[in-house]
């Protein structure tokens, strides 16, 4: 696609219930990476994935999230048992990696976003 | 450990002035690039210009420019003749090639008429 797509746009959910939040990446891009960004806040980093390489999982704030990226390209973030904290907008973005070589600038390109709401 | 730094939370700036934004980071990599993105209330991040770490010459993108010391490790954003469009939340970003992005925490641009 023309562009980083991600869905839903919106999704409101009970407390307790599990979210899959999708994302398409740039096709081509390589790197892949998903951000939590709270009301008036700054943008957290959950996760990325580069390639076949094993994620970096260090974002990850519980192991109520996971995420996986299928054959290299789309990828879904899972909140398990979600709590009212969870709210907040998700973000994800790809990028050339380490396909766009050394001189590469890695330029993000970023979804526009999935605003999850836990009531 | 790498991290970004952005002092100014909010930051305001009269239509057809010049705002500076400061960002500066910490880091023991050479080579790596630095980011400024912008967050309008519609929550699309907008990359706005990007500087490569090797390159001495300031990136500018029309009416943004960056003022980028390495030494200091500082790298600011410029904006001039600034519009009612650029207000937003602004992000300095710094990444190692292969490795993920960090972000700061933002600077709020509020443009006034």
């Amino acid at each position: 696609g023309a562009g980083v797509s991600q869905s839903p746009s919106n999704k409101v959910t009970e407390k307790g219930k599990d979210v899959e939040l999708r994302c398409d990446p740039i096709s081509g891009h390589t790197a892949l990476y998903w951000y939590r960004q709270s009301l008036g806040q700054g943008l957290e980093f959950l996760i990325y994935f580069q390639g076949n390489s094993a994620p970096d999982k260090s974002g990850l704030p519980s192991d109520r999230f996971s995420a996986e990226r299928t054959g290299g390209s789309v990828s879904t973030l899972t909140i398990q048992r979600t709590q009212q904290e969870d709210s907040a907008v998700y973000l994800c973005a790809s990028s050339w990696g380490l396909a766009g070589g050394r001189l590469s600038t890695d330029t993000q390109y970023f979804g526009p976003g999935t605003r999850l709401t836990v009531l | 450990a790498q991290t970004v730094t952005q002092s100014q939370p909010e930051m305001s700036v009269q239509e057809a002035e010049t705002v500076t934004l400061s960002c500066t980071y910490d880091t023991s990599e050479s080579d790596y690039y630095l980011f400024w993105y912008k967050q309008p209330p519609s929550r699309q991040m907008i990359l706005v210009i990007r500087q490569e770490a090797y390159k001495q010459q300031n990136a500018t993108e029309n009416r943004f420019s960056v003022n980028f010391q390495k030494a200091a490790k500082s790298f600011s954003l410029k904006i001039s003749d600034s519009q009612l469009g650029d207000a937003a939340m602004y992000f300095c970003a710094y990444k190692v090639t292969g490795n993920q992005f960090y972000f700061g925490t933002g600077t709020s641009l509020t443009v006034i008429p």
